[in-house]
């Protein structure tokens, strides 16, 4: 299995719904990561997590909130969306290691609409 | 600070034309360069990963090289299709970071048939 899953592929939230995005990988990746990415622009990292700690928040406002249960499974929990939070929501994920000279794989992505 | 810049941002070729994609980037402190294809509202396909100490990499019709000391990449498309058609964005991850990927803005490509 070389790939990585994100459910679901399309999302419409209302500004007072709470929602989940879910990513799972089965490469043995102990580093996984959500980025946020908006239309003709390059993904920005918003969280990582290295063996299933949170290693960086780049900043992210709290109505996004990461939890990674084991080592194969990612989760972005929203709550309180913004309409400007509408986006694609991708996941990717690597192996770990210090310095380590590894590529990542990522998810198909979460189109994420709110209204 | 490293950045990364892809040129041209578009580029639409005939359909059967070799084409070159350019991605530059200012410090040549790297581990690797990957490069993504994105089709429009999906996911991002990892097509090639070039360690810091590799001259290229080859897969199919696509040829990606790197040249840290000029702090250049090029991709190289092959006979060109249509399938060929998506959003090319080139990636580094610089040393000072274990996890940042640096992105260049993109080229849109476009074959037509």
């Amino acid at each position: 299995d070389t790939e990585v899953t994100q459910t679901p592929k399309h999302l419409v939230m209302g500004m007072t719904n709470k929602k989940s995005l879910k990513c799972e990988q089965h490469m043995g990746h102990r580093a996984m990561y959500w980025y946020k990415q908006k239309a003709k622009k390059p993904p920005e990292l918003m969280f990582v997590y290295s063996y299933e700690k949170l290693s960086i928040n780049e900043s992210v406002p709290s109505r996004f909130s990461p939890e990674c249960p084991n080592s194969s499974l990612l989760n972005l929990h929203l709550h309180a969306l913004q309409p400007e939070d509408s986006a694609l929501y991708l996941c990717a994920s690597s192996r770990y290691e210090a310095g380590a000279n590894y590529g990542y794989t990522f998810g198909s992505g979460t189109r994420l609409t709110v209204v | 600070k490293q950045e990364v810049t892809q040129i041209p941002a578009a580029l639409s070729v005939p359909e059967g034309e070799n084409l070159v994609l350019n991605c530059s980037f200012t410090d040549s402190a790297i581990y690797n360069l990957q490069w993504f294809r994105q089709d429009p509202g999906k996911g991002l396909t990892s097509l090639l990963l070039i360690q810091s100490s590799q001259r290229e990499q080859t897969s199919g019709r696509l040829n990606a090289s790197l040249d840290k000391s000029s702090g250049r990449s090029t991709l190289y498309i092959a006979a060109s299709q249509p399938g060929d058609s998506a959003t090319y964005l080139c990636a580094v991850r610089p040393q000072d970071s274990n996890y940042q990927l640096i992105w260049g803005a993109g080229t849109k490509l476009i074959i037509k048939p």
